[in-house]
């Protein structure tokens, strides 16, 4: 079944490189993402990735994904304040491609 | 920018009222979700559908939830009758299969 983790909470210097770390259960996920939520807001699409690769970079974004161990994580280049925000990653697993979410990872980015 | 458009964007209604929730995905997408969001219990998904049919409604209450797409721009979400623990905001997602999907703002739904 599926059943997606990530760690609750991550404190980052204004400046700093951030790591979201996310485990994931399903081998069939076919698709991976990284969604970002702010304060009394929807879900925001930051970037996804393919079950067949391993990296994804996208500006100041990087996915890497160890399909082995089922590690999928976010690394933010030059955070900033505006980060600060819960990040969620998400599964999409090839039956029915439903969409299972981790509990989120806040991120409060310091001066 | 294309949203997915849902109402009301907040809700307070007495235990045991029917509360409806409406979603208007984005034109020409194809899934559309319904997730629910507490503190608790984090993102919840409760129903989804393809092409209008539903897929999976296992996270949802059968006994006072149901969810219906009566057309292709327009999902609902009814809770009858609604409790205290309802309490969450209900969220719609749309988009298609492996590329990515895009999120209403929410109902925010307080049930006293």
């Amino acid at each position: 079944g599926e059943d997606v983790e990530q760690s609750l909470f991550l404190s980052v210097r204004e400046g700093d490189s951030s790591v979201i770390n996310c485990t994931y259960t399903d081998s069939s996920s076919t698709y991976l993402y990284w969604y970002k939520q702010e304060p009394g807001a929807g879900l925001q699409l930051l970037t996804y990735i393919f079950s067949n690769m391993d990296m994804k970079q996208d500006q100041r974004l990087t996915v890497l994904l160890n399909k082995k161990d089922k590690h999928l994580s976010l690394r933010i280049a030059d955070t900033q304040t505006g980060d600060s925000a819960i990040y969620f990653c998400a599964e999409e697993v090839a039956a029915g491609n439903k969409l299972t979410f981790g509990g989120g990872t806040r991120v409060l980015v310091k001066p | 920018d294309a949203r997915v458009t849902q109402t009301p964007r907040h809700k307070v209604t007495e235990m045991g009222q029917e509360v409806t929730m409406r979603c208007q995905p984005i034109l020409g997408h194809n899934t559309v979700f319904w997730y629910r969001q507490t503190m608790m219990q984090g993102l919840e998904l409760l129903a989804y559908f393809r092409n209008r049919a539903p897929l999976d409604d296992s996270g949802m209450p059968k006994d006072r939830f149901s969810a219906e797409m009566p057309d292709a721009t327009l999902a609902t979400l009814k809770i009858q009758p609604s409790e205290p623990r309802d309490s969450a905001v209900y969220f719609c997602a749309s988009g298609f299969i492996n590329h990515g999907y895009t999120f209403g703002s929410g109902t925010r739904l307080t049930v006293v």
